[in-house]
């Protein structure tokens, strides 16, 4: 399979513990996005890597998350002192460097913390 | 601010008929939009896009028309079948230079045999 893979599928955690999340975009996708997702909702943007570079970031994006992409290759969203507010699933998305380049997404990372 | 919204959260239909989705987005420069299907527990699947300079874009059983004036996308789905069924989300790109889409709420699409 060469679509956008995520890792763990799904994550029970209790209040305070920190967890992170793997993404493994298309290969040859240099562009990378985040997004969270809650029950009956869309996708709400969270963060967009350009290779290694994390370009743009929500306002969404608390102090308590953080995004890296360090060889411009794979990502990992870490969430600290987790709060029940952060279940939700969080899905990744990988496009090509067409400027229209359709994002593609993973299967997404449903956390529940308790 | 910014919003995608949807008229119908959920459309039911019969096997073989055709279904229209329809959507309302908010941003007058949005240069780009999608149409995603998702299915329960899964990530949202890529079904067709159009940029702004277009007015109808055709795909496989799928064709999505865009009407700038009035801001409204919608997405028809031909001789629908069960394997459909499923949410819609249309979204619209508020990113420059690179695609930050803002999905609206969805549709749930339901297919009987």
């Amino acid at each position: 399979d060469t679509g956008v893979s995520q890792d763990p599928r799904h994550k029970i955690t209790k209040r305070g513990q920190n967890v992170t999340f793997r993404c493994d975009p298309i290969s040859e996708h240099n562009r990378l996005y985040w997004y969270r997702q809650t029950l009956g909702q869309g996708p709400e943007f969270l963060t967009y890597f350009q290779n290694e570079a994390q370009l743009e970031k929500s306002r969404l994006l608390s102090d308590r998350f953080s995004a890296e992409r360090p060889k411009g290759s794979f990502s990992t969203l870490e969430i600290q002192r987790t709060e029940q507010g952060d279940s939700a699933m969080y899905l990744c998305a990988s496009s090509s460097p067409r400027p229209w380049g359709t994002q593609y997404f993973g299967p997404g990372t449903r956390l529940l913390v308790l | 601010g910014e919003s995608v919204g949807l008229h119908l959260p959920t459309l039911s239909v019969q096997e073989g008929d055709n279904s229209i989705i329809n959507c309302a987005y908010s941003n007058s420069a949005s240069d780009y939009f999608i149409w995603y299907k998702q299915e329960s527990g899964k990530g949202p699947q890529f079904i067709i896009d159009i940029r702004s300079n277009m007015d109808k874009r055709q795909g496989q059983r799928v064709t999505v028309l865009l009407n700038k004036t009035v801001k409204h996308l919608s997405l028809q789905i031909a001789a629908t079948q069960p394997g459909d069924s499923a949410v819609y989300f249309c979204a619209e790109n508020f990113g420059t230079g690179f695609q930050k889409l803002v999905f609206g709420t969805g549709t749930r699409l339901l297919v009987s045999p």
